[in-house]
Formats: structure tokens, C-alpha cells, sequence
């Protein structure tokens, strides 16, 4: 069946550095694909989504590509500030329904 | 606006007793979803319901669990028996669209339930 898999967390940087966060998929054909993002103390929230090969999504200086080649879906951001310490949910969308990846966990060092 | 609300928002019961968990998603949103967190786990799809009717019930984990809509709004997710593996967070979400659009969805704070 279909999956996603990211990278195992946490994940700690410091305040400004470059944040790469890998996710890939299994499925069949070409399902729309998301990032979540969980701040703390809140709930899930779309953070940007793709839904065809080759789109980029982006929000909030992050920026993901769907990769159909790779399967994958990593979310980049070029500079991270404190406030994206959270946890951050890779997603497909298949048959009405979202499968989520396990979730990484995010900490900014001031 | 109200986003999706939940209730309770922490719940420690005992093996064996029935849970009732609720969910009030975004007024005028048509689908409802409700979705697992086990502890170290990925979310969890369980059911989602288009109106006040569940087309998709393929993740729920047995006959243990069941859920209804009423009034296309209101939901609650009910648990019997509950057992020690069913502690997790319940999250709940809403979308605008049905079928194919229904992505962006709207998610809850979540039940966290606890079975002593």
C-alpha cells in the first residue's frame, strides 16, 4: 500500500542555518503531496502542498519539490529562526484519505 | 472563525470501560476525518465521514471502535472495551471539499487517551 517515510528526529540547528528535511513516498501513480506542521501547543496545519509532478510548494520561506523520479518531497528552508521548532508531518493524499509520515521533530538553538 | 474543537481534551479510563470522544469540525465543512497518533507513531487514517455518511471506515482497528455524524457536524468516535493499545492521541479534522479537493484539511487540538 502506500507510505511515506522521513527522516528520523529530532533534528537539532541552530538559528539561521539551512534546514533539509527528507521525505519519500511509495505509491502508485502521482498523488498530491503535503507537508504538516504541529507547533506547540497546536494543531496540525497545512504548511504547503504539491499536487503534480515538478510543482513546488512553498509558505513561510519553506519550499518543497515533488520529485516523481526520486518519489520524493524534501522540505528546505534556507535560513530557520526559533519560531519553526515544531513537528513537521510529510503527507500523501489517496482515495480521500491523507497517509502521514511518522513526523520529525524540529528544534531551533537561539 | 471557530476552528475544529474537540472533547475531552485529556481522557484516563480504564481497561474494559467504553470512551466516547467528540468532535465539532468548522461550521459549513462537509467532510469529517478522524485520524490515530500512537505514541513514536505516524497519524493513523481510521474513518471519514462525507455528510452523515462514512464511505471509508478501512481504518478502523476492529469492531471495538465505531463512529457517527449527525447533522453533518458533530461527530463522536466511540471506543468499548477500551484496551491498553488504544492509548493514543484521537485527532480530528475538517475540510471545505469532498472527494478528490478534501487535501486541505482542518485539524482539531486532539483527545489524549490514557487505559490504566
Amino acid at each position: 500500500g502506500d507510505s511515506v517515510t522521513q527522516m528520523e528526529g529530532p533534528v537539532t540547528l541552530s538559528e539561521e542555518a539551512f534546514l533539509t528535511i527528507n521525505c519519500t513516498y511509495t505509491a502508485t501513480g502521482y498523488p498530491s503531496l503535503f507537508w504538516y506542521v504541529q507547533y506547540p501547543g497546536e494543531g496540525l496545519q497545512l504548511l504547503l502542498k504539491a499536487t503534480k509532478a515538478d510543482d513546488k510548494g512553498s509558505n513561510k520561506g519553506f519550499e518543497a519539490t515533488y520529485r516523481k523520479e526520486t518519489t520524493s518531497f524534501h522540505l528546505e528552508k534556507g535560513s530557520v529562526q526559533v519560531s519553526d521548532s515544531a513537528v513537521y508531518f510529510c503527507a500523501l493524499f489517496r482515495d480521500d484519505k491523507i497517509i502521514f509520515g511518522k513526523g520529525t521533530r524540529l528544534h531551533i538553538l537561539p | 472563525g471557530a476552528g475544529v474543537s474537540q472533547s475531552p481534551s485529556n481522557k484516563v479510563t480504564e481497561k474494559g470501560k467504553d470512551v466516547e470522544l467528540r468532535c465539532d469540525p468548522i461550521s459549513g465543512h462537509t467532510a469529517l476525518y478522524w485520524y490515530r497518533q500512537r505514541l513514536g507513531q505516524g497519524l493513523e487514517f481510521l474513518i471519514y465521514f462525507q455528510g452523515n455518511s462514512a464511505p471509508d471506515k478501512s481504518g478502523l482497528p476492529s469492531d471495538r471502535f465505531s463512529a457517527e455524524r449527525t447533522g453533518e457536524s458533530v461527530s463522536t468516535l466511540t471506543i468499548q472495551r477500551t484496551q491498553q493499545e488504544d492509548s493514543a492521541v484521537y485527532l480530528c479534522a475538517s475540510s471545505p471539499q469532498t472527494g478528490q479537493q478534501s487535501y486541505e484539511q482542518y485539524f482539531g487540538p486532539g483527545t489524549r487517551l490514557t487505559v490504566t
